[in-house]
């Protein structure tokens, strides 16, 4: 069965510093990958989607980076964290029809 | 471009019907609904892809009108359980296929 692993579940960290969030998918080739944020009691908004290794395509200019080094492997970075990029960060993944989310990271910047 | 979700929230009594609406101003391909509790991810409920089609499992089922560029989420005969966040999620003809965009999010309760 399918699977999708996102971590760490949660994260406060200064601001300034880095980040790396982590997201794999199991039992699944080739799906399209996404990263999502979500303000505290707001929608879903879409940061990055993936269709193949190396392949990202943006949707919101900001200081956030994503990359997919391996087909099951979906990565969000920072090289400085602002206190506007707090939120709870989903990644998700489709084959065909709708998605499956992680758990999630509930990211605080301080 | 985001679609547009109404109500923004609901407070239902057990037993009691639900309709939450999303509307697009721009052509679907598909339509996604999801359900949040609080502190969790999203879950996936049904997509609909056709114009005109239907979809439902136990009392929650969602139709699609691609003419009029809008999904309804119906919830019958409501249970405590369903109390949470409802989004919908549609994907533009225009966008490639590939991406979807969320609508804001109807906040729904149900007391007993």
């Amino acid at each position: 069965s399918q699977t999708i692993h996102q971590w760490p579940a949660t994260l406060v960290q200064p601001v300034g510093s880095p980040l790396s969030l982590e997201c794999t998918v199991e039992g699944t080739s080739n799906p399209n990958l996404y990263w999502y944020r979500q303000a505290a009691g707001r929608g879903l908004q879409l940061l990055f989607y993936s269709v193949g290794i190396g392949q990202i395509s943006s949707e919101v200019p900001q200081n956030l980076s994503a990359s997919r080094p391996q087909d099951r492997q979906f990565i969000l970075s920072s090289k400085k964290l602002l206190l506007s990029d707090s939120g709870f960060y989903l990644c998700a993944w489709s084959v065909q029809g709708g998605y499956t989310f992680g758990s999630g990271t509930r990211l605080t910047v301080v | 471009q985001q679609p547009v979700q109404s109500p923004q929230a609901v407070i239902l009594r057990e037993g009691e019907d639900a309709v939450i609406n999303c509307s697009s101003s721009k052509a679907l391909y598909s339509v996604h609904w999801y359900r949040q509790k609080h502190g969790e991810a999203p879950v996936f409920l049904m997509i609909l892809l056709k114009g005109g089609e239907q979809k439902g499992h136990d009392k929650i089922s969602a139709s699609f009108n691609e003419k009029k560029q809008q999904s309804s989420l119906y919830l019958t005969a409501s249970q405590l359980s369903y109390s949470g966040t409802y989004f919908c999620g549609t994907i533009n003809r225009s966008s490639g296929g590939f991406k979807t965009i969320f609508g804001a999010g109807t906040r729904l309760f149900v007391k007993a």
